[in-house]
């Protein structure tokens, strides 16, 4: 497989469950972004991961919670999320070492309905 | 603090007829500029980007697009639009250090016969 992979596509989850986005990118990028995006909204960038290490947190409430176990795979652990939090979520990655390489690679995301 | 202004939020053409979508961005230093486009369910495509040089830019699917700095604008353009062009557009813009960009709220293509 190649590009950036987001599973599952679609997610219904009450507010007191505990459910995890999963995210893997096979193209060798060093950086790894959530987004969330909601309607008529900016995309909303969440965490960053620079070399598997969190180099941004955008004043994400607690209770989505990153994890980036290594340079192709990234988490997003949910735990008793409000029905705002219904958006799609957004996994891209980047090479950011040079600017002619600077651009996202993103994947299809994840339609997230909270009840 | 970047911004990235898209003051369209809907536009509908003729199939075959041109296309420019605006975008203004507010940036201190030379910013890196990017065109993605996100058909319905689907995450985003980079169409193009600029980063220095040549103002004027390629990109896939026949698009182009002008960075002028004195506007600070980079505007999308294709001179014929086909009926699969209808997505959504996002114009987005650099941060520097980081890999970090900021996004518009969108333009929506409606394409008609």
């Amino acid at each position: 497989e190649t590009g950036v992979t987001q599973t599952p596509r679609h997610l219904v989850m009450g507010m007191t469950n505990k459910k995890s986005l999963k995210c893997e990118q096979h193209l060798g990028h060093n950086a790894m972004y959530w987004y969330k995006q909601s309607a008529k909204k900016p995309l909303e960038l969440m965490f960053v991961y620079n070399f598997k290490e969190q180099t941004e947190n955008n004043s994400v409430p607690s209770r989505f919670s990153p994890e980036c176990p290594n340079s192709s795979h990234l988490f997003l652990h949910l735990h008793t999320l409000q029905p705002e939090d219904s958006a799609l979520y957004l996994c891209a990655s980047s090479q950011g070492d040079f600017p002619e390489n600077y651009g996202y690679t993103f994947g299809s995301g994840t339609r997230l309905t909270v009840v | 603090a970047q911004s990235v202004t898209q003051p369209d939020i809907h536009i509908t053409v003729s199939e075959g007829a041109s296309l420019e979508l605006r975008c203004n961005y507010s940036y201190g230093a030379t910013p890196y500029l990017f065109w993605y486009v996100q058909s319905p369910g689907q995450g985003l495509q980079l169409l193009l980007k600029y980063f220095s040089g040549d103002t004027l830019v390629q990109g896939i699917k026949g698009f182009e697009a002008e960075f002028k700095r004195s506007q600070s604008s980079f505007n999308l353009r294709k001179p014929s639009v086909h009926w699969s062009d209808a997505a959504e557009y996002f114009c987005a813009v650099g941060a520097g250090a980081g890999n970090q960009f900021y996004f518009g709220t969108g333009t929506s293509l409606t394409v008609i016969p």
